[in-house]
């Protein structure tokens, strides 16, 4: 079955430490994208690409860096500059004229 | 700018109870899609439908329907007979004319179905 797999499902961190989450999709979609979600603020776009080798910053990229190297692959990377990084943080891709499907999301805990 | 807004942060209502849940946008794009989507506890988002701007009919698909209002720029979202598996996070969101696909999405309205 085609999907987005984001691993792992929980992570934690020690301040000042930078993480990378994975995110896996097997849907052949163009474009992917990562969210924030905090409690009471809804999704957030961190940042978006729409073909490899390419991306552009959402609304909060400040702290955060990705790369797309593969069709199939965006990985998120959590920056020690992050001011606040604990987060659930999912991930979503699409092609255009279709809905974003989203990943199981991986919650970052740093403490 | 682009918006939405979902005024309602919570919702309790007893099973077979009938629940709005509302949804607000603001955007100039003249085509545009409004989506809903569902979050259970378990995280991930599940895609409820989409609209385009250009189609205000209403839908239905079982228990579920949107009203898709462009005069009061508004796409509410309405569980008929509600079950306690309805509980979960919707969230409303709004994608633009651009090509990019992104989407905006509201903050969100957690409804809890009691037995």
């Amino acid at each position: 079955d085609g999907g987005i797999t984001q691993s792992p499902k929980y992570l934690f961190r020690k301040e000042g430490q930078n993480v990378t989450l994975s995110c896996e999709q097997n849907l052949n979609h163009d474009a992917m994208y990562w969210y924030r979600q905090d409690p009471g603020q809804g999704l957030r776009l961190i940042y978006y690409s729409q073909i490899v080798n390419d991306f552009q910053k959402g609304d909060i990229a400040e702290g955060y860096s990705v790369s797309r190297e593969k069709k199939e692959s965006f990985p998120l990377t959590v920056t020690s500059a992050q001011k606040n990084p604990t987060a659930f943080y999912l991930c979503a891709s699409s092609t255009w004229g279709t809905p974003l499907h989203f990943g199981n999301g991986t919650r970052l805990t740093v403490t | 700018a682009q918006k939405v807004t979902q005024a309602q942060t919570e919702i309790s209502v007893v099973e077979k109870e009938d629940v709005t849940l509302d949804c607000v946008y603001e955007t100039r794009d003249t085509t545009y899609y409004l989506f809903w989507y569902k979050q259970p506890p378990s995280g991930e988002l599940v895609f409820l439908i989409r609209r385009n701007s250009f189609d205000e009919q209403n839908e239905i698909s079982g228990r579920y329907s949107w009203n898709f209002q462009k005069s009061t720029s508004s796409f509410n979202f309405t569980i008929t007979a509600s079950q306690v598996v309805d509980s979960a996070v919707y969230f409303c969101a709004l994608r633009g004319s651009s090509n990019t696909g992104k989407l905006i999405f509201g903050q969100g309205t957690t409804l809890q179905v009691k037995p």
